[in-house]
Protein backbone atom coordinates (compact mmCIF):
# COMPACT_ATOMS: atom_id res chain seq x y z
CA UNK A 1 0.00 0.00 0.00
CA UNK A 2 0.89 3.18 -0.48
CA UNK A 3 2.26 5.18 2.49
CA UNK A 4 4.00 8.06 4.08
CA UNK A 5 6.27 6.62 6.59
CA UNK A 6 8.02 7.93 9.69
CA UNK A 7 11.04 7.14 11.93
CA UNK A 8 11.00 7.04 14.75
CA UNK A 9 7.34 6.56 16.23
CA UNK A 10 8.76 7.79 19.05
CA UNK A 11 11.81 9.77 20.05
CA UNK A 12 13.51 10.81 23.12
CA UNK A 13 15.92 13.52 23.77
CA UNK A 14 17.77 15.53 25.82
CA UNK A 15 17.81 18.99 26.09
CA UNK A 16 20.59 20.51 23.52
CA UNK A 17 21.10 17.68 22.09
CA UNK A 18 20.43 17.24 18.06
CA UNK A 19 18.00 14.95 16.90
CA UNK A 20 17.01 14.18 12.87
CA UNK A 21 13.72 13.36 12.08
CA UNK A 22 12.81 11.26 9.13
CA UNK A 23 10.22 10.60 6.54
CA UNK A 24 9.44 8.78 3.71
CA UNK A 25 7.01 8.29 1.15
CA UNK A 26 5.85 5.81 -1.51
CA UNK A 27 2.98 8.17 -3.20
CA UNK A 28 4.94 9.16 -6.07
CA UNK A 29 3.94 13.00 -4.65
CA UNK A 30 5.42 16.24 -5.03
CA UNK A 31 5.30 18.25 -2.64
CA UNK A 32 6.17 17.33 1.27
CA UNK A 33 4.92 18.58 4.17
CA UNK A 34 7.06 19.13 8.20
CA UNK A 35 4.19 20.25 10.43
CA UNK A 36 4.78 20.61 14.26
CA UNK A 37 1.64 19.70 16.60
CA UNK A 38 1.33 20.56 20.53
CA UNK A 39 -1.70 19.11 22.55
CA UNK A 40 -4.85 20.28 22.10
CA UNK A 41 -3.81 22.74 18.84
CA UNK A 42 -4.11 22.63 15.30
CA UNK A 43 -0.68 21.39 12.95
CA UNK A 44 1.56 24.15 12.78
CA UNK A 45 3.49 24.05 9.03
CA UNK A 46 6.87 24.42 9.56
CA UNK A 47 8.48 24.35 6.11
CA UNK A 48 7.53 22.44 2.70
CA UNK A 49 8.95 21.94 -0.28
CA UNK A 50 7.88 21.58 -4.31
CA UNK A 51 9.74 18.74 -5.65
CA UNK A 52 13.40 20.35 -4.25
CA UNK A 53 11.81 23.73 -3.42
CA UNK A 54 12.49 24.38 -0.14
CA UNK A 55 10.10 26.77 1.58
CA UNK A 56 10.32 28.11 5.15
CA UNK A 57 7.73 29.31 7.10
CA UNK A 58 8.67 33.22 8.44
CA UNK A 59 7.71 32.05 12.07
CA UNK A 60 9.80 28.47 12.29
CA UNK A 61 12.60 29.26 14.78
CA UNK A 62 16.28 28.61 12.85
CA UNK A 63 16.61 25.56 15.22
CA UNK A 64 14.80 23.69 12.60
CA UNK A 65 15.89 22.71 9.46
CA UNK A 66 14.96 20.78 6.68
CA UNK A 67 16.62 18.41 3.75
CA UNK A 68 14.82 16.95 1.18
CA UNK A 69 17.78 14.41 -0.64
CA UNK A 70 15.35 12.92 -3.48
CA UNK A 71 11.74 12.68 -4.17
CA UNK A 72 10.91 9.80 -1.20
CA UNK A 73 12.66 11.25 1.88
CA UNK A 74 12.57 13.97 4.17
CA UNK A 75 14.35 15.20 7.30
CA UNK A 76 13.77 16.99 9.80
CA UNK A 77 16.64 18.45 11.94
CA UNK A 78 16.66 19.75 15.80
CA UNK A 79 19.71 21.32 15.85
CA UNK A 80 19.54 22.56 19.96
CA UNK A 81 16.21 21.10 21.03
CA UNK A 82 14.74 22.84 24.26
CA UNK A 83 11.84 21.76 26.22
CA UNK A 84 9.26 23.72 24.36
CA UNK A 85 9.97 21.48 21.15
CA UNK A 86 8.46 18.40 22.45
CA UNK A 87 5.98 17.90 20.25
CA UNK A 88 4.44 15.69 17.98
CA UNK A 89 6.05 16.40 14.37
CA UNK A 90 3.81 15.18 11.64
CA UNK A 91 5.34 14.96 7.56
CA UNK A 92 2.62 15.03 4.94
CA UNK A 93 2.96 14.45 1.21
CA UNK A 94 0.15 16.19 -1.71
CA UNK A 95 0.59 16.10 -5.46
CA UNK A 96 0.83 20.02 -6.97
CA UNK A 97 -3.02 19.80 -8.25
CA UNK A 98 -5.09 18.86 -5.72
CA UNK A 99 -3.39 19.81 -2.31
CA UNK A 100 -4.83 17.18 -0.75
CA UNK A 101 -2.25 15.98 2.35
CA UNK A 102 -1.85 12.54 3.72
CA UNK A 103 -0.13 12.64 6.30
CA UNK A 104 2.57 10.08 8.51
CA UNK A 105 1.51 8.32 11.56
CA UNK A 106 4.20 10.92 13.61
CA UNK A 107 6.89 10.85 15.85
CA UNK A 108 6.08 12.07 19.26
CA UNK A 109 9.69 13.75 20.89
CA UNK A 110 10.40 14.20 24.28
CA UNK A 111 12.81 16.83 25.65
CA UNK A 112 14.30 15.77 29.32
CA UNK B 1 -10.12 37.39 12.96
CA UNK B 2 -8.78 33.59 12.38
CA UNK B 3 -8.74 32.66 9.06
CA UNK B 4 -10.45 29.08 9.70
CA UNK B 5 -12.85 29.06 12.71
CA UNK B 6 -14.23 26.17 14.60
CA UNK B 7 -15.96 25.40 17.29
CA UNK B 8 -13.88 23.77 19.83
CA UNK B 9 -16.78 22.00 21.15
CA UNK B 10 -16.74 19.51 22.98
CA UNK B 11 -20.10 18.40 20.80
CA UNK B 12 -22.02 15.46 22.40
CA UNK B 13 -24.01 13.56 20.16
CA UNK B 14 -25.90 10.15 21.07
CA UNK B 15 -25.26 6.60 18.98
CA UNK B 16 -27.77 6.51 15.70
CA UNK B 17 -28.22 10.52 15.69
CA UNK B 18 -26.17 12.92 13.02
CA UNK B 19 -23.21 14.88 13.81
CA UNK B 20 -22.80 18.42 12.68
CA UNK B 21 -19.53 19.91 12.21
CA UNK B 22 -19.27 23.32 11.17
CA UNK B 23 -16.34 26.10 10.24
CA UNK B 24 -16.17 29.28 8.51
CA UNK B 25 -13.00 30.69 6.24
CA UNK B 26 -11.81 33.88 6.15
CA UNK B 27 -10.58 33.88 2.98
CA UNK B 28 -13.17 34.22 -0.02
CA UNK B 29 -10.65 33.14 -2.99
CA UNK B 30 -10.11 29.66 -1.34
CA UNK B 31 -11.35 27.06 -3.44
CA UNK B 32 -10.58 23.95 -1.90
CA UNK B 33 -11.77 22.22 1.67
CA UNK B 34 -11.19 19.03 3.30
CA UNK B 35 -12.24 17.53 6.94
CA UNK B 36 -9.83 15.44 8.97
CA UNK B 37 -10.11 13.35 11.72
CA UNK B 38 -7.59 12.24 14.60
CA UNK B 39 -7.74 10.70 17.16
CA UNK B 40 -6.13 11.49 19.91
CA UNK B 41 -2.02 10.51 19.73
CA UNK B 42 -2.79 10.30 16.23
CA UNK B 43 -2.68 11.41 13.10
CA UNK B 44 -4.70 13.79 11.12
CA UNK B 45 -6.80 11.22 8.58
CA UNK B 46 -8.48 12.38 5.26
CA UNK B 47 -11.91 11.44 5.22
CA UNK B 48 -13.51 14.27 2.85
CA UNK B 49 -12.66 16.90 0.29
CA UNK B 50 -14.77 19.03 -1.24
CA UNK B 51 -13.74 21.87 -3.91
CA UNK B 52 -17.57 23.11 -5.19
CA UNK B 53 -20.62 24.75 -3.55
CA UNK B 54 -23.59 22.13 -2.84
CA UNK B 55 -22.72 18.22 -1.06
CA UNK B 56 -20.43 15.85 -1.45
CA UNK B 57 -21.50 12.63 0.41
CA UNK B 58 -19.06 9.96 1.02
CA UNK B 59 -20.50 6.76 2.69
CA UNK B 60 -22.00 7.95 6.45
CA UNK B 61 -20.21 11.68 5.99
CA UNK B 62 -21.57 14.30 3.97
CA UNK B 63 -19.52 17.67 3.34
CA UNK B 64 -21.50 21.42 2.75
CA UNK B 65 -20.18 23.71 0.89
CA UNK B 66 -21.46 27.33 0.32
CA UNK B 67 -18.62 29.49 -0.81
CA UNK B 68 -20.74 32.63 -0.70
CA UNK B 69 -21.61 32.16 2.95
CA UNK B 70 -17.40 31.15 3.69
CA UNK B 71 -19.03 27.82 5.37
CA UNK B 72 -18.29 24.36 4.94
CA UNK B 73 -20.16 21.52 7.22
CA UNK B 74 -19.24 17.90 7.94
CA UNK B 75 -22.53 15.99 8.85
CA UNK B 76 -21.90 12.24 10.12
CA UNK B 77 -25.37 9.99 9.82
CA UNK B 78 -25.71 6.70 11.71
CA UNK B 79 -22.80 8.20 14.67
CA UNK B 80 -20.90 5.63 16.24
CA UNK B 81 -18.93 5.41 19.28
CA UNK B 82 -15.98 4.98 16.77
CA UNK B 83 -16.26 8.54 15.18
CA UNK B 84 -15.47 10.20 19.08
CA UNK B 85 -12.09 11.97 17.48
CA UNK B 86 -11.38 15.64 16.90
CA UNK B 87 -12.60 16.93 13.97
CA UNK B 88 -9.90 19.41 11.77
CA UNK B 89 -11.75 21.63 8.91
CA UNK B 90 -8.62 23.20 6.71
CA UNK B 91 -8.67 25.15 3.99
CA UNK B 92 -6.31 25.80 1.08
CA UNK B 93 -5.20 29.54 1.23
CA UNK B 94 -2.71 32.08 -0.26
CA UNK B 95 0.57 30.43 -1.42
CA UNK B 96 -1.24 26.63 -1.97
CA UNK B 97 -0.88 26.57 2.09
CA UNK B 98 -3.64 24.27 4.33
CA UNK B 99 -4.99 26.26 7.16
CA UNK B 100 -6.23 24.38 9.72
CA UNK B 101 -8.79 25.17 11.78
CA UNK B 102 -8.30 24.43 15.86
CA UNK B 103 -10.56 21.53 15.57
CA UNK B 104 -14.04 20.38 17.03
CA UNK B 105 -13.66 17.63 19.76
CA UNK B 106 -16.93 15.60 18.91
CA UNK B 107 -17.77 12.78 21.76
CA UNK B 108 -20.85 10.17 20.43
CA UNK B 109 -22.90 8.61 23.80
CA UNK B 110 -23.52 4.80 23.92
Amino acid sequence: DAMVIQNPRYQVTQFGKPVTLSCSQTLNHNVMYWYQQKSSQAPKLLFHYYDKDFNNEADTPDNFQSRRPNTSFCFLDIRSPGLGDAAMYLCATSRRDPYEQYFGPGTRLTVT
Amino acid sequence: QKEVEQNSGPLSVPEGAIASLNCTYSDRGSQSFFWYRQYSGKSPELIMSIYSNGDKEDGRFTAQLNKASQYVSLLIRDSQPSDSATYLCAVIAGAQKLVFGQGTRLTINP
